[in-house]
């Protein structure tokens, strides 16, 4: 069974531009969520993304932003860009219905730049 | 706001040596998770402790979740260089979502 991919695996952007990242989850995977991590801030939760709905959002500004598509891939967005964007940015899948959280499995990450 | 802090931040030890991480909070976790990430991956998950006082063997590695479920202990064996990486806990918290620690980043050398 395949991974969970993402693309691009490096990204360099300019401060005041937008990006778009993208996850492909485990096949039969319907929960996508989305993690920044910085040496600063460590791992923080972004959002939750189930059956195309956001189920759960962590304590960003509204410039990050997200979506899933019907196939449960999913892309997030960050619009207006600062340098303090700059982080690994992480999905996640999982098998998840219900209410209770389980396993996730982490994608390899998009190292984001921003100068 | 649930925080969950790491101890230590770095570790440098030598192959074969013991050592333990530890994972604090002051918030109560409905289950604690062991997560390890290495360069250029993103974190896979080794172990999850859920009742208060849970012990867990992994081969070397030994996890414990504290009888409050406040706070969990990594602890590793004879470590090996292949042990090294970043060590991460996490805490699933309020409304199910996962609060990560600060890390411990493990080097072992041979």
């Amino acid at each position: 069974k395949a991974g969970v991919t993402q693309t691009p695996r490096y990204l360099i952007k300019t401060r005041g531009q937008q990006v778009t990242l993208s996850c492909s989850p485990i096949s039969g995977h319907r929960s996508v969520s989305w993690y920044q991590q910085t040496p600063g801030q460590g791992l923080q939760f972004l959002f939750e993304y189930f059956s195309e709905t956001q189920r759960n959002k962590g304590n960003f500004p509204g410039r990050f932003s997200g979506r899933q598509f019907s196939n449960s891939r999913s892309e997030m967005n960050v619009s207006t860009l600062e340098l303090g964007d700059s982080a690994l940015y992480l999905c996640a899948s999982s098998s998840r219905t219900g209410p209770l959280l389980n396993e996730q499995y982490f994608g390899p990450g998009t190292r984001l730049t921003v100068t | 706001t649930q925080l969950l802090e790491q101890s230590p931040q770095f570790l440098s030890i030598q192959e074969g040596e013991n050592l333990t991480v530890y994972c604090n909070s002051s918030s109560v976790f409905s289950s604690l998770q062991w997560y390890r990430q290495e360069p250029g991956e993103g974190p896979v998950l080794l172990v999850t402790v859920v009742t208060g006082g849970e012990v867990k063997k992994l081969k070397r590695l030994t996890f414990q979740f504290g009888d409050a479920r406040k706070d969990s202990s990594l602890h590793i064996t004879a470590a090996q260089p292949g042990d090294t990486g970043l060590y991460l806990c996490a805490g699933i918290g309020s409304f199910q979502k996962l609060v990560f620690g600060t890390g411990t980043r493990l080097l072992v050398s041979p």
